[in-house]
């Protein structure tokens, strides 16, 4: 069937770097997508990887093994406005399919 | 600014009580899709339109209706809402179809309690 997983929570101090985790098992890949949603509000888009490897949006990055069906997120030099939802998401051939989301908790 | 609106922000029904909620978007976008989420859960795909092409998610009760008049435009009408249909329900857009070239822009949600 199809899944995405991602660790349900997270803490981490701000100023450190943080990896969100996602793995996941489709029945075709077309793309991962990784959005941000603060409590309350709607998602808005952070990155978009189709291809292997480390794609750098400033204090984001968002990785893509495909042969391992797996994707991180890397914040870094967080700020109290990260604390948030990070949800990713993966095209297959015929819908997308969006994780729960990671809820990240920054600490001062 | 080209966006996504959704209205109402908040929206109170009673149990039974037709509600529709609104959409519009200007960034011309082919597709436009509605969403449900449940608090800490993945967004729950309802149904989206192709341009004019509808498409209704196999898992989509009967009890929510879609409409698109025009472009910028998208309804959703849920007919009698029960207590299980409160939620925050997200209106999104894309250029293509799932969002490859750019990804989803979202509205603000409409968050709908039912009393």
């Amino acid at each position: 069937g199809q899944n995405i997983d991602q660790p349900t929570e997270m803490t981490a101090t701000e100023g450190a770097i943080v990896q969100i985790n996602c793995t996941y098992q489709t029945s075709g890949f077309n793309g991962l997508f990784w959005y941000q949603q603060h409590a309350g509000e709607a998602p808005t888009f952070l990155s978009y990887n189709v291809l292997d490897g480390l794609e750098e949006k400033g204090r984001f990055s968002s990785f893509l093994s495909r042969s391992k069906g797996y994707s991180y997120l890397l914040l870094k030099e967080l700020q109290m406005k990260d604390s948030a939802s990070y949800l990713c998401a993966v095209r297959d051939d015929y819908q997308l399919i969006w994780g729960a989301g990671t809820k990240l908790i920054i600490k001062p | 600014d080209a966006m996504v609106i959704q209205n109402p922000r908040y929206q109170v029904t009673q149990f039974g009580k037709p509600v529709t909620l609104s959409c519009s978007q200007t960034l011309n976008h082919n597709v436009m899709y509605w969403y449900q989420q449940k608090s800490s859960q993945a967004p729950k795909l309802l149904f989206h339109y192709y341009d004019k092409d509808f498409n209704n998610e196999a898992d989509t009760p009967d009890n929510f209706q879609s409409r698109r008049p025009n472009t910028s435009f998208c309804f959703l009408d849920i007919r009698s809402p029960g207590l299980g249909d409160a939620a925050m329900y997200l209106c999104a857009t894309s250029r293509d179809l799932w969002g490859a070239e750019g990804g989803y822009t979202f509205g603000s949600g409409t968050r709908l309690t039912v009393v």
